[in-house]
């Protein structure tokens, strides 16, 4: 079936601009999440949805990045006046319930880059 | 709050080695423990779990041993492959909270096999 699929897989802007990110996660899959890759980083979480619950915002950066689930499926990231360290590979992941042994499947992510 | 810490990287090695990957981690009550690894040009993919203590997680030749009393588990693999090139996360699940589910991950290990 479908994995979870991002768009775009590149994006390039300049700095200042605002982005949208994308995520369409697996059909029936209840949580969903955004984390973010840079170069020798490892992986930053960025928000969590769950269900119909609020969405755990602990680890946007700053108040320029917001995150949307809309009816319980498709995601946008969206982030505000872009600065070059939001430079990274932004992915996405989902999970079909909220069981802490479930497993998260990524989509191939976006790669941001802020020129 | 929950943490990861992988052993540095990159790790080189020639096929038919022994492979060990150290992670340790920090959290709060028994959270679920996780191995994903991303090949080249890939998304992140799940390679073994562990939910609980003394559980060993294993696929592909590849285990992992949760142990409560050092707070570990690390990756091993008694004879790799050119095709486990590969970057290796660590992570573990919370399990507490509204934040149920959400993976923290450590920051990746490069590993390269040469023949």
């Amino acid at each position: 079936g479908a994995g979870v699929s991002q768009s775009p897989s590149n994006k390039v802007t300049e700095k200042g601009k605002d982005v949208e990110l994308r995520c369409d996660p697996i059909s029936g899959h209840t949580a969903l999440y955004w984390y973010r890759q840079s170069l020798g980083q490892g992986l930053e979480f960025l928000i969590y949805f769950q269900g119909n619950s609020a969405p755990d915002k602990s680890g946007l950066p700053s108040d320029r990045f917001s995150a949307e689930r809309t009816g319980g499926s498709v995601s946008t990231l969206t982030i505000q006046r872009t600065q070059q360290e939001d430079s990274a590979v932004y992915l996405c992941a989902s999970s079909p319930d909220r069981a802490g042994g479930a497993p998260l499947h990524f989509g191939n992510g976006t790669r941001l880059t802020v020129t | 709050g929950n943490s990861v810490t992988q052993m540095e990287g990159p790790v080189t090695l020639s096929e038919e080695a022994f492979l060990t990957i150290n992670c340790t981690y920090t959290a709060t009550g028994y959270p679920s423990l996780f191995w994903y690894v991303q090949y080249p040009g890939e998304g992140l993919q799940l390679l073994l779990k562990a939910t609980k203590a003394d559980d060993k997680g294993s696929n592909k030749g590849f285990e992992a041993t949760y142990r409560k009393e050092t707070t570990s588990f690390h990756l091993e693999k008694g004879s790799v492959q050119v095709s486990d090139s590969a970057v290796y996360f660590c992570a573990l699940s919370d399990l507490r909270g509204t934040s149920y589910g959400k993976l923290t991950f450590g920051q990746g290990t490069i590993l390269t096999v040469h023949p």
